[in-house]
């Protein structure tokens, strides 16, 4: 069973600028969620969407927003680029509401992530 | 708002258990305890995970109070390739309806020979 992909891999843009990630998650999975990785931050939760509804919401501004698509395919758009979007952007599938990642009956399945750079 | 502490960073040998512990004192009632691991370059994998008492598979075993404000992963007889990240994670108290997944800053293990 192939696993989550997200594309691309790696990317580089400069301030001012938007973009988008996109994430298929492993096959019979409704649930994707989206994280940023930092060195300064950690792991932190952006939002997870469940059967094309965004069901939680991280803290973070309204310049990252997110859809999913009837084949449970995800992209993550963040608009007007700031130094600090820098990160490992990663997307994490699981077969019901991520809800079950906690609790005992649907694990999160992470992809590679994209890498962004903001010049 | 749940919290989660982990070492930054622990030390081994190859063969030795190794144990990292996560604090987590205000965790969601129904909610388990999850541990991920992650290399370079890559997403956090899942280990395993539990809600009380003790829970093993082939790669470690989790250990968790009764009081659950814990929990503590242990490899057993680490290899060169369980250098790595760790991860523990927990659910916040509900708001809304859902929680949200918060992730422990992360324990850099290192195994040397």
């Amino acid at each position: 069973k192939a696993g989550v992909t997200q594309t691309p891999r790696y990317l580089i843009k400069t301030r001012g600028q938007q973009v988008t990630l996109s994430c298929s998650p492993i096959s019979g999975h409704r649930s994707v969620s989206w994280y940023q990785q930092t060195p300064g931050q950690g792991l932190q939760f952006l939002f997870e969407y469940f059967s094309e509804t965004q069901r939680n919401k991280g803290n973070f501004p309204g310049r990252f927003s997110g859809r999913q698509f009837s084949n449970s395919r995800s992209e993550m758009n963040v608009s007007t680029l700031e130094l600090g979007d820098s990160a490992l952007y990663l997307c994490a599938s699981s077969l019901g509401p991520g809800q079950g990642a906690i609790r005992g009956n649907s694990p999160l399945h992470f992809g590679n992530g994209t890498r962004l750079t903001v010049t | 708002l749940a919290k989660t502490t982990q070492p930054i960073s622990m030390d081994s040998y190859e063969g030795q258990e190794v144990n990292i512990t996560c604090s987590h004192n205000n965790i969601a009632t129904n909610d388990y305890i999850t541990w991920y691991q992650q290399f370079p370059s890559q997403g956090p994998r899942f280990i395993i995970q539990g809600y009380k008492t003790k829970v093993t598979n082939e790669v470690a075993s989790l250990f968790i109070p009764a009081d659950r404000k814990s929990s503590t992963l242990s490899l057993p007889r680490v290899s060169l390739s369980d250098t790595a990240v760790y991860y523990c994670l927990v659910g916040d108290q509900p708001s809304g309806g859902y929680n949200k997944l918060i992730f422990g800053a992360g324990t850099r293990l290192a195994v040397h020979p």
